[in-house]
């Protein structure tokens, strides 16, 4: 069984505050997949990143960056100098493979809506 | 250019009259899922088929059927929609890496 938990439902920040969003996951798998996306208002799913399970290597694009701890099962996201723009619900995910080992499964987590206010 | 179309985008239905929710991709790609999203329940995952002729229930399959009988089409019935069944929709696909998803646009979804 897979679990992905975001315990911020709600985060408001003013324009220009830096914001960290969590996730934490369970899995039993050795490989396994984690993603970011981002959901604007506008409802479609914008892919923001995959990292894999044997690359703990922290990542930054832009003014996102996120933190891979493998022995906290975590995956946070961090948003600096947030704009408005940011304003979306943020999804963590992860992918496991089918018990059968044939294919994967994606389970998302439930979501944070973030608000960056002007 | 590589992706997954849903359609309709929006549709409001009455409760008992089926009705179908398309979804194409023209990656190539094996394995497909349905995912239903709600408020503070992120996104379920309904059916996925790993590829044609093989489909199984996601975690919240009932009032639904899928079919597979092409590789790059994977449709989602709702043959007597409820008002529970209210929702905006999602279509994925992947190759069997599972490494990369591509998502529909969304179908939302409302049944009065």
């Amino acid at each position: 069984a897979q679990k992905v938990t975001q315990a911020q439902t709600e985060i408001s920040v003013v324009e220009k505050e830096d914001v960290t969003l969590d996730c934490v996951y369970e899995t039993r798998d050795t490989t396994y997949y984690l993603f970011w996306y981002k959901q604007p208002p506008s409802g479609e799913l914008v892919f923001l990143i995959r990292r894999n399970s044997f690359d703990e290597q922290n990542e930054i694009s832009g003014r996102y960056s996120w933190n891979f701890q493998k022995s906290t099962s975590s995956f946070n996201f961090t948003i600096t100098a947030s704009q408005v723009v940011d304003s979306a619900v943020y999804f963590c995910a992860l992918s496991e493979t089918f018990s059968s080992g044939s294919a994967r499964q994606l389970t998302f987590g439930s979501g944070t809506q973030l608000t960056v206010l002007p | 250019e590589a992706q997954v179309t849903q359609n309709p985008r929006y549709l409001i239905t009455v409760t008992g009259k089926k009705l179908t929710v398309t979804c194409s991709q023209n990656m190539n790609h094996e394995y497909m899922s349905w995912y239903r999203q709600d408020p503070g329940l992120g996104l379920r995952q309904i059916y996925y088929s790993m590829n044609v002729e093989v489909t199984d229930k996601g975690d919240v399959p009932e009032g639904y059927k899928v079919s597979r009988k092409e590789k790059r089409n994977f449709p989602l019935i709702l043959e007597s929609p409820s008002p529970n069944q209210t929702s905006l929709y999602f279509c994925a696909s992947s190759f069997r890496t599972g490494n990369g998803y591509t998502f529909g646009s969304g179908t939302r979804l409302t049944v009065v």
